[in-house]
């Protein structure tokens, strides 16, 4: 089983549209949950932080169930530029690492 | 704040050749990570140096790929012989720490075709 497992898409949305990704990791120990975003041929970017309460940055929403091993990230009002891969990043339980560990990522295509 | 260098850009080798990339971080950034990513997938973790100290290494396979950070400061990665599994994109990363606040920062990566 991967520890981070994301659905691939491609999800093709029109502007305007809200859109909603989802992943799931396999060790209940980990410690800190992000979202990257990596445009075509460039290095991953942070897009924000995942915490249990859910946390919101402007059009992008972020969650996670620490229960269910889940995290969700929502982003409202889509546009042109919100095309890219969005990957989904735990940290092992271990806190002498900063290692991340990745899902595949999703691709979001926005359409005119 | 300049970025995390990398270089070359790209690279093209044929198979058991040999191939090293560079990676100089962002400045008094104490960590310093190399990156996998093949196509389609995301990154994987390669090696983790603590100043001039590796933290992680469990994911290098050890028989091909060595790396090391000499100084505390830049670092190279180098691969020998190559093979075409590894045609991926090699990237850098630094951070200030090991905490996850501590921000990390990706280098643009190299980008390496074994043919």
């Amino acid at each position: 089983r991967k520890e981070v497992e994301q659905d691939p898409g491609p999800f093709n949305v029109p502007e305007g549209a809200t859109v909603a990704f989802n992943c799931t990791y396999s060790n209940s120990a980990s410690q800190s949950f992000f979202w990257y975003r990596q445009d075509c041929r460039k290095e991953p970017k942070l897009l924000m932080s995942v915490y249990s309460s859910g946390n919101e940055d402007g059009r992008f929403t972020a969650q996670l169930n620490r229960a269910s091993q889940y995290i969700s990230l929502l982003i409202r009002d889509s546009k042109l530029s919100d095309s890219a891969t969005y990957l989904c990043v735990v940290t092992p339980p271990s806190s002498n690492t900063g290692k991340l560990i990745f899902g595949q990522g999703t691709t979001l295509q926005v359409k005119p | 704040e300049a970025g995390v260098a990398q270089s070359p850009r790209y690279k093209i080798i044929e198979k058991r050749q040999s191939v090293a990339f560079w990676c100089n971080p962002i400045s008094g950034h104490a960590t310093l990570y190399w990156y996998q990513q093949i196509l389609g997938q995301g990154p994987k973790l390669l090696i983790q140096f603590q100043n001039n100290g590796v933290v992680d290494d469990s994911q290098l396979p050890k028989d091909r790929f060595s790396a090391e950070r000499l100084k505390g400061v830049d670092s190279t990665l180098k691969i020998q012989p190559a093979k075409l599994e590894d045609s991926a994109v090699y990237l850098c990363a630094s951070s200030r720490s090991v905490s996850p606040s501590a921000g990390y920062t990706f280098g643009s990566g190299t980008r390496l075709t074994v043919v």
